[in-house]
């Protein structure tokens, strides 16, 4: 059974620093990899997608890498700011039953501090 | 374009009451899940539809929970005799097709059984 874990469960830093976010997976049999952002009490915005063929995807301040083989996958925040507080979700979409079957981790909470 | 909307945003049902969750998912999307979401958890799948057709419902959690799409655009997610252990957000998501396609989240409905 495909189980994804996210370390740190909360995490908090300074305004202006690079910090890295990690999600690990058990099965790698999977067809891609989503980071999430969740601000409380909304739903989630999609940040990256990563299919399993590539490794990584950039989207401003944000990069993400995909190591399939190890089963890990790390998002990279440059330059953090206030706005980035919340929480960041990863899922890995699987093959079998559902075609759109996302598993979550449970997520890292972040807090920028001014 | 308007993105995924659910209703209600909120939702405080007794004990035994029966609720419905409804979500418009963005028009043309061919493919609708249901997640739920307890507090400090990921989401986890309940149910996906393919147009009207229910082609995975693996994730619901009792004979209880009941989800339909009748027209293959509107869905409602329906708990029957609600117990406290429902208590959590219920999202809805959409996607243009199935598979690696990605899937846009609507803001989620709490419900809180009392």
């Amino acid at each position: 059974k495909q189980e994804v874990t996210q370390i740190p469960a909360a995490l908090s830093v300074p305004e202006g620093e690079n910090l890295v976010l990690n999600c690990s997976f058990t099965d790698s049999a999977i067809y891609n990899l989503q980071w999430f952002r969740q601000d409380p009490g909304k739903g989630l915005t999609s940040l990256l997608l990563i299919q399993s063929s590539q490794r990584e995807q950039t989207s401003g301040r944000l990069n993400a890498s995909l190591d399939k083989s190890s089963g890990r996958s790390t998002l990279y925040i440059a330059a953090s700011q206030p706005g980035d507080s919340a929480t960041y979700l990863c899922a890995v979409l699987i093959p079998g039953g559902s075609q759109g079957n996302l598993i979550f981790g449970k997520g890292t909470k972040l807090s920028v501090k001014p | 374009g308007a993105g995924v909307s659910q209703s209600p945003r909120y939702k405080v049902a007794k004990r035994g009451q029966d609720v419905a969750l409804r979500c418009d998912p963005i028009s043309g999307h061919v493919s609708l899940f249901w997640y739920q979401q307890a507090l400090g958890q990921g989401p986890e799948f309940l149910t996906y539809f393919q147009n009207e057709a229910q082609l995975d419902k693996s994730g619901l959690p009792s004979d209880r929970f009941f989800a339909e799409r009748p027209e293959g655009s509107v869905s409602t997610l329906k708990i029957q005799r609600t117990q406290q252990e429902d208590s959590a957000v219920y999202l809805c998501a959409s996607s243009f097709g199935g598979g690696d396609y990605e899937q846009y989240f609507g803001p989620g409905t709490r419900l809180t059984v009392t």
